[in-house]
């Protein structure tokens, strides 16, 4: 079944112990791409990567570290967490046509509930 | 300014009505726009994407796009419960950026 999995689906942490949420695909996507989601903000892109060793900054980045070393998988890293970084967090992944190009259809994960104290 | 706009709703029609979604964006975002439906406690699901001005039909959703005014905008007719949800209006900037809208809520009563 083509899907994208994370872990933990909830987590509660303590502001300062670093964390990571993994993601993974079995689509062989070359695109991926993290967002958090607060009420009243919609889905906000933390990161993005276009394939492997190539990762790019989106809307909301500060705080958070991504690396791309396998196609399927995108970790999400928190090295400092902090209690505004308490959201629910989707990866996504997405087919690209071109290496430059994002067109297709983004298929999310079941989400990640993160909350820092 | 937001990239990508929407009235957050709730957005309240009867069964079988047409339902009308509403999104704005700005220069920014010019490229693609996608229909996310998200329900309560659910990761989003791609309902239509648009890339050239006018209408997009699929079954019962109908999206339209209109460059000029920079709107975009999802019909649903003949509204059934189960399409109760959230609409997220996302579009893309340089081919690899997403940006996405506030979202609006959509309730059809039975």
């Amino acid at each position: 079944e083509a899907q994208v999995t994370q872990n933990p689906r909830y987590l509660i942490t303590v502001t300062g112990k670093k964390l990571t949420v993994t993601c993974s695909q079995n689509m062989n996507h070359e695109y991926m791409s993290w967002y958090r989601q607060d009420p009243g903000l919609g889905l906000r892109q933390i990161y993005y990567s276009m394939n492997v060793e190539v990762t790019d900054k989106g809307d909301v980045p500060e705080g958070y570290k991504v690396s791309r070393k396998e196609k399927r998988n995108f970790p999400l890293i928190l090295e400092s967490p902090s209690p505004n970084q308490t959201s629910l967090y989707f990866c996504a992944s997405s087919e690209s046509r071109d290496t430059f190009v994002v067109m297709d259809e983004q298929y999310f994960g079941p989400g990640t509930r993160l909350t820092v104290t | 300014q937001k990239e990508v706009e929407q009235n957050s709703g709730p957005l309240s029609v009867p069964e079988g009505a047409i339902a009308s979604l509403n999104c704005t964006y700005s220069d920014r975002v010019s490229q693609s726009f996608f229909w996310y439906r998200q329900y309560s406690g659910k990761s989003p699901e791609l309902i239509m994407s648009i890339y050239s001005n006018g209408d997009k039909e699929d079954g019962r959703f109908t999206a339209q796009l209109n460059k000029a005014s920079q709107y975009v905008s999802l019909l649903i007719r003949d509204s059934q419960p189960s399409d109760s949800a959230t609409y997220l209006c996302a579009g893309l900037y340089n081919f690899n950026k997403f940006y996405f809208g506030s979202g609006t809520k959509l309730n059809v009563k039975p």
